[in-house]
Parts: structure tokens; C-alpha cells; sequence
């Protein structure tokens, strides 16, 4: 999940400008993370994912990145588009057999 | 393929009524599970199953059951709602356990 100290519930960003979405998990064993995106009245949508083992993974226009150090993640979104106004998950994997997801932020993009 | 398909989209329910909320797939995946998303919570995890036959709780399970006689369906029941399961509830399927899950639209459940 997300601490408060890292996460912001909002984030406000302006159209073509990189947006950066923090989130800081619980689980120093957790070694699997997700990324999704969830549209209002939809179900949340896979971005990108990590594994333990890597630092940094790059998609199309949107990258990850995982500090294992201080239990911190974040998805970075280049030149963001109003496509882009969504919530925001991060979700961990510290059991074989479930996923734990933050509170989310909510990006909103201004023309 | 049409994924994860929750039925019904939006209910009303009044206190101490049972209902299912149905929840099916087809892509073949092993791994189902039912998640509820409250305002400012995230999504919970209900219940879930690792295949047909085998089903476990997930952090908040008290109120609901679950049953997987097919690979394909999931349904989640509410025994008597309580004003406190007024939620969208979410079903995921994936794969593997604990890797990308793939969400259905969601069904919002009111109970007064």
C-alpha cells in the first residue's frame, strides 16, 4: 500500500508536461508490482509492471521505477494527454497468492 | 474474447436481502478473485480461487461467499446485506496468482 508521507491523492498536471506518480509499499519481501489505471465507471486497467530484480522498465510513454532501498515506486508518464486523467494504482505482490493495493491518485490533466 | 463480464452492472438492495453477483471469464485463466473498492481505500481483496474446486478468503471476507465449480465462473454472494457492503465490487482473473490481473467493469452495489 501507499504511505502517507509519499502519497499524494491528487495530482494536477498540465497537458504535454511529464507527470510523476509516487507510491511507497509496505513489504520488504514483496517482489512483484503493478501499475494500473482506473477511468471513471471502469474496471482498472494494466499499465506496466516490475519485478524485484530490476530497477527501471520502460513502455510505450510510460516508465517505472523501483527503489527497493526506501520501498518506493513510481510511474512516470511522458508528455501526458488528457487520455491520461484517471486514478492511478500501484499494487504489491507480498504473498503467492494476492495483490495489495494503495489508495490510488487521481491525475487530472489541464489543457 | 471478451474477457472479465460482471453482472449486473448497478443494484439495489435492501437490508437483510440476498443476492450473487456473477462474474465470468474466458480466457481460460486459473486464478479468479473478487475485490471491493470504498472511497479513499484502494480495492480489498473478498475472496479468491486458484482454480475450480479451491477457494480461500482474502482481508475481508465476513458477509460473502464463493463457490468455483468451473473454470470460467466465479459468483460472489451476499447472505443479508448490511448498508456496509455498499461498494463497487470488482472480479480480476489472471493467469498466476499475485501477477497482472485483468478487472471486469465492476458492479455498484447500493444497500439501504
Amino acid at each position: 500500500g501507499e504511505s502517507v508521507g509519499l502519497h499524494l491523492p491528487t495530482l494536477s498536471v498540465q497537458e504535454g508536461d511529464n507527470s510523476i506518480i509516487n507510491c511507497a509499499y509496505s513489504n520488504s519481501a514483496s517482489d512483484y508490482f503493478i501499475w494500473y489505471k482506473q477511468e471513471s465507471g471502469k474496471g482498472p486497467q494494466f499499465i506496466i509492471d516490475i519485478r524485484s530484480n530490476m530497477d527501471k522498465r520502460q513502455g510505450q510513454r510510460v516508465t517505472v521505477l523501483l527503489n527497493k532501498t526506501v520501498k518506493h515506486l513510481s510511474l512516470q508518464i511522458a508528455a501526458t494527454q488528457p487520455g491520461d486523467s484517471a486514478v492511478y494504482f500501484c499494487a504489491e505482490n507480498n504473498d503467492d497468492y494476492k495483490l495489495s493495493f494503495g489508495a490510488g491518485t487521481t491525475v487530472t490533466v489541464r489543457a | 474474447n471478451a474477457g472479465v463480464t460482471q453482472t449486473p452492472k448497478f443494484q439495489v438492495l435492501k437490508t437483510g436481502q440476498s443476492m450473487t453477483l456473477q462474474c465470468a471469464q474466458d480466457m481460460n485463466h486459473e486464478y479468479m478473485s473478487w475485490y471491493r473498492q470504498d472511497p479513499g481505500m484502494g480495492l480489498r481483496l473478498i475472496h479468491y480461487s486458484v482454480g475450480a474446486g479451491i477457494t480461500d478468503q482474502g482481508e475481508v471476507p465476513n458477509g460473502y461467499n464463493v463457490s468455483r465449480s468451473t473454470t470460467e465462473d466465479f459468483p460472489l454472494r451476499l447472505l443479508s446485506a448490511a448498508p456496509s457492503q455498499t461498494s463497487v465490487y470488482f472480479c480480476a482473473s489472471s493467469t498466476k496468482p499475485g501477477t497482472e490481473a485483468f478487472f471486469g467493469q465492476g458492479t455498484r452495489l447500493t444497500v439501504v
